[in-house]
């Protein structure tokens, strides 16, 4: 069975841009969640999606939205980027919730 | 919200040594987590252990749920075991992984 897959794996933007990272999860699983991880805030969760609908919300600015379709496969976006959304965004699926939770390999943001 | 605390921060371990990660947290939880990151940024699912005690190989991992605490051991560790160690757990209240700071482990030849 494919793993949780993720695009693009590397990503140079510009402050102002915006970005989309798209996450494939395993085939069957129902929910994705995304993270962000940096040196100095470590992992932090963003937004969970369970049957197309986002049920949990990390503490982060509404620059950062996301969507989940019919087939599992879900969407991150960040509009107006700033240098500090510089990370590694990492996104993972479970079967259902409060299941094990397996990761994506990343997609790594720089911001200039 | 539940805090979750590992330690040791850093390990730096000779090849063939054995070792103990220490992950506390301050709420029931029912979804505990152990991953391996690697160089490269994967997290590697290693355990899915909210309670009691699971082996695959040289690892082995034990979760006291009641005392709010679990363990990672690595036994004969290998170099390619280095990397950061994550413990995340998940609670009816919190509905997502919380993450602790990590161990960093560093196994030399």
């Amino acid at each position: 069975k494919a793993g949780v897959t993720q695009t693009p794996r590397y990503l140079i933007k510009t402050r102002g841009q915006q970005v989309t990272l798209s996450c494939s999860p395993i085939s069957g699983h129902r929910s994705v969640s995304w993270y962000q991880q940096t040196p100095g805030q470590g992992l932090q969760f963003l937004f969970e999606y369970f049957s197309e609908t986002q049920r949990n919300k990390g503490n982060f600015p509404g620059r950062f939205s996301g969507r989940q379709f019919s087939n599992s496969r879900s969407e991150m976006n960040v509009s107006t980027l700033e240098l500090g959304d510089s990370a590694l965004y990492l996104c993972a699926s479970s079967l259902a919730l409060f299941y094990e939770q397996y990761f994506g390999p990343g997609t790594r943001l720089t911001v200039t | 919200g539940i805090q979750v605390e590992q330690s040791p921060p850093d390990l730096i371990l000779q090849e063939g040594a054995n070792s103990t990660l220490r992950c506390n947290f301050s709420d029931s939880v029912n979804n505990l987590q152990w991953f391996h990151q690697n160089p490269w940024g994967q997290l590697i699912n290693l355990f899915y252990i909210p309670s009691g005690t699971k082996q695959n190989g040289r690892l082995s991992a034990t979760t006291v749920a009641t005392e709010r605490y679990s363990l990672l051991y690595i036994s004969s560790s290998q170099t390619t075991d280095s990397g950061v160690y994550f413990c995340a757990v998940e609670t009816y209240n919190t509905d997502k992984l919380i993450f602790g700071t990590g161990t960093r482990l560093q196994v030399f030849p």
